[in-house]
């Protein structure tokens, strides 16, 4: 258990499907995180959450809708993905900078 | 702009022999520096960082050490055993206030520990 739980782990979606990713820590962290880890790539940070408040999106295509409803849980909407989209996503999670992250374990999500 | 550089995709290093990852960064402003570890199917774990203000930090068989002049640090496991096998991320954050937590990773190491 890394106190960060990701749901699913795996995911396949039509391109004109709606679908959630969830993520909720148990670490009583203040901020959350979504990257996207595509293969041979660094990870990319995609929303940042600090307080429930949304403090960062990165250039994301609209199709990519977070949610923060309280600092234990994070969301992230799907809608009309496209095929170069699948990649594994991350959740984390942080209080301060001296422990870096924790990860969630990702969904493995393939759109088709 | 990849401001995180792991120029080197693949380790292969002999169990019991010593692993030596590399890291490259562009942006002066990072000042804290952090290896994350990460199996198959599994998020990154945190392994290890340094601060800007020291230039080595050892945790047991692992050592990072950082070079300020080059922008460059690189780990050390010594020895290496085969449970070490997995992808290695170095990751860098800036000191500004607006870029608290916000972490700037490289694309991943994958070190194969053979016996």
């Amino acid at each position: 258990e890394t106190g960060v739980t990701q749901t699913p782990r795996h995911l396949v979606m039509g391109m004109t499907n709606k679908k959630s990713l969830k993520c909720e820590q148990h670490l009583g962290h203040n901020a959350m995180y979504w990257y996207k880890q595509s293969a041979k790539k660094p990870l990319e940070l995609m929303f940042v959450y600090n307080f429930k408040e949304q403090t960062e999106n990165n250039s994301v295509p609209s199709r990519f809708s977070p949610e923060c409803p309280n600092s234990s849980h994070l969301f992230l909407h799907l809608h009309t993905l496209q095929p170069e989209d699948s990649a594994l996503y991350l959740c984390a999670s942080s209080q301060a900078r001296g422990d870096g992250y924790t990860f969630g374990s990702g969904t493995r999500l393939t759109v088709v | 702009d990849q401001q995180v550089k792991q120029n080197s995709p693949s380790l292969s290093v002999q169990e019991g022999r010593i692993s030596i990852l590399n890291c490259d960064y562009t942006n002066s402003m990072f000042d804290y520096f952090l290896w994350y570890k990460k199996y198959p199917a599994e998020g990154p774990t945190f392994l290890i960082s340094i601060s800007s203000i020291k230039d080595k930090n050892e945790d047991g068989r692992f050592t990072v050490f950082l070079n300020k002049s080059a922008k460059h640090l690189s780990l050390h496991i010594v020895p290496s055993q085969p449970g070490d096998s997995a992808v290695y991320f170095c990751a860098a954050s800036p000191s500004s206030t607006d870029s608290w937590g916000k972490l700037q990773f490289g694309a991943g190491t994958q070190v194969v520990v053979t016996p």
